[in-house]
């Protein structure tokens, strides 16, 4: 079946400008996680989202990062007047459910939207 | 607070040989613990994962995982590397115990398999 999906793969903004990330998880999958990866790290969690939920938020490095899944499919991430310092490739993942045991907690991720602020 | 290292950042193989490439973790409760694979442009591949049970878990693409818990390890390893095998390769965990969802990274490393 198809995997998770992210739009675009590659996206440049001037510095200021508002971007959108799109994210289309694995059919059924119940959460939703977003993830920033700097150049040479690790990616860090931002948020995430059980159904249309965002249960937690608490990575979201500032009041410009907004995330959403209404209808608790497809979630968009949402980056109000960019800074250089949020150049980074940002990845979703979804898995069957919140809970941590068993297969239903394993996470897949997407390719990932490789975001250049100039 | 859950923590991962990786201590090397690159790991060099000659292809046909053994590899490992090593994680340590840190987390007040009982560890989730995953591998992925990462190739150029491409987002992470799950290889491997730990919950309870047997200490060696094996995983995809040959490569097999042993947790130890006296030393807070979860070292990856094969038995015979492939070129092909060259990849950023991170570990991560989850606190079963807090309810924490997320995955902690730890920074990857990068696994080059030589011809």
């Amino acid at each position: 079946g198809a995997g998770v999906s992210q739009s675009p793969r590659y996206k440049v903004a001037k510095r200021g400008q508002d971007v959108a990330l799109r994210c289309d998880p694995i059919s059924g999958h119940v959460s939703l996680f977003w993830y920033q990866q700097a150049l040479g790290q690790g990616p860090e969690f931002l948020t995430y989202f059980q159904n249309e939920a965002q249960l937690d938020k608490s990575g979201l490095p500032s009041d410009r990062f907004f995330a959403e899944r209404p209808e608790g499919s497809v979630s968009t991430l949402k980056i109000q007047r960019t800074q250089q310092e949020d150049s980074a490739v940002y990845l979703c993942a979804s898995s069957l459910s919140h809970r941590g045991g068993g297969a239903l907690g394993t996470q897949y991720f997407g390719p990932g939207t490789r975001l250049t602020v100039l | 607070a859950q923590s991962v290292a990786q201590p090397e950042d690159q790991v060099n193989v000659a292809e046909g040989n053994p590899l490992t490439v090593k994680c340590t973790y840190s987390v007040s409760g009982n560890p989730y613990l995953f591998w992925y694979v990462q190739y150029p442009n491409r987002g992470l591949q799950f290889l491997l994962k730990y919950i309870t049970g047997d200490n060696l878990v094996k995983g995809s693409y040959g490569f097999e995982a042993e947790f130890n818990k006296s030393q807070t390890s979860f070292h990856l390893k094969k038995p015979s590397a492939l070129v092909s095998d060259s990849a950023l390769y991170f570990c991560a965990v989850r606190d079963l115990i807090s309810g924490n969802t997320p995955l902690v990274f730890g920074k990857g490393t990068r696994l080059s398999v030589i011809a």
